[in-house]
């Protein structure tokens, strides 16, 4: 079935590093790629979003350009700070009736001022 | 309302009493998923409605667990005797219809813990 697998944590970085956290996905038809970060003692919540290949979803200064040829969603920071220190999770959704949210196992970032 | 709600927050049971908890998802939003994260675990997928349909239960772990949704709005989850591997907290979203390029909106989630 349709899974996704990302890098494990925990990511620790000084601030203004650069940030990359890998996701793969395994899927049979063309799904929709999410990263949905969560914060400290809050919910969860959509970091960004593509829905086709080569889109590329950014927010908040994080990109992620949907690969369909590498089957791949990396999450990509210029410079972080310690306001992004959360768990990110990558996801994806099945087709075009999604039913669901496959996600990630999740990472931790942590940043150092 | 703003945002997706649910309650309790917080849930403390003892093993072997049933629990519910309560989703009530952003208006209007047609769709309504629940999903399970256990400590140091990804996202565990539940359930689904559209509507007040759930068409597919396979995602429950066990049969101890049911969900239904009344009027195409609240949902709850029931958990009956409960039992400590239960404890997770458990997420409830929506959205807007059933596509995937819909966004789901989470609620802050019901921390279970079963003693």
């Amino acid at each position: 079935g349709d899974s996704v697998t990302q890098m494990e944590g925990p990511v620790t970085l000084s601030e203004e590093a650069f940030l990359t956290i890998n996701c793969t996905y395994t899927a049979t038809g063309y799904p929709s790629l999410f990263w949905y970060v969560q914060y400290p003692g809050e919910g969860l919540q959509l970091l960004l979003k593509a829905t086709k290949a080569d889109d590329k979803g950014s927010n908040k200064g994080f990109e992620a350009t949907y690969r369909k040829e590498t089957t791949s969603f990396h999450l990509e920071k210029g410079s972080v700070q310690v306001s992004d220190s959360a768990v990110y999770f990558c996801a994806l959704s099945e087709g075009s009736s999604a039913s669901k949210i496959i996600f990630g196992s999740g990472t931790r970032l942590s940043i150092r001022p | 309302g703003a945002g997706v709600s649910q309650s309790p927050s917080n849930k403390v049971t003892e093993k072997g009493k049933d629990v519910e908890l309560r989703c009530d998802p952003i208006s209007g939003h047609t769709a309504l998923y629940w999903y399970r994260q256990s400590l140091g675990q990804g996202l565990e997928f539940l359930i689904y409605f559209q509507g007040n349909s759930a068409p597919d239960k396979s995602g429950l772990p066990s049969d101890r667990f049911s969900a239904e949704r009344t009027g195409g709005s609240v949902s709850t989850l029931t958990i009956q005797r409960t039992q400590q591997e239960d404890s997770a907290v458990y997420l409830c979203a929506s959205s807007r219809e059933l596509f995937s390029y819909n966004e789901q909106f989470f609620g802050p989630g019901t921390r279970l813990t079963v003693l």
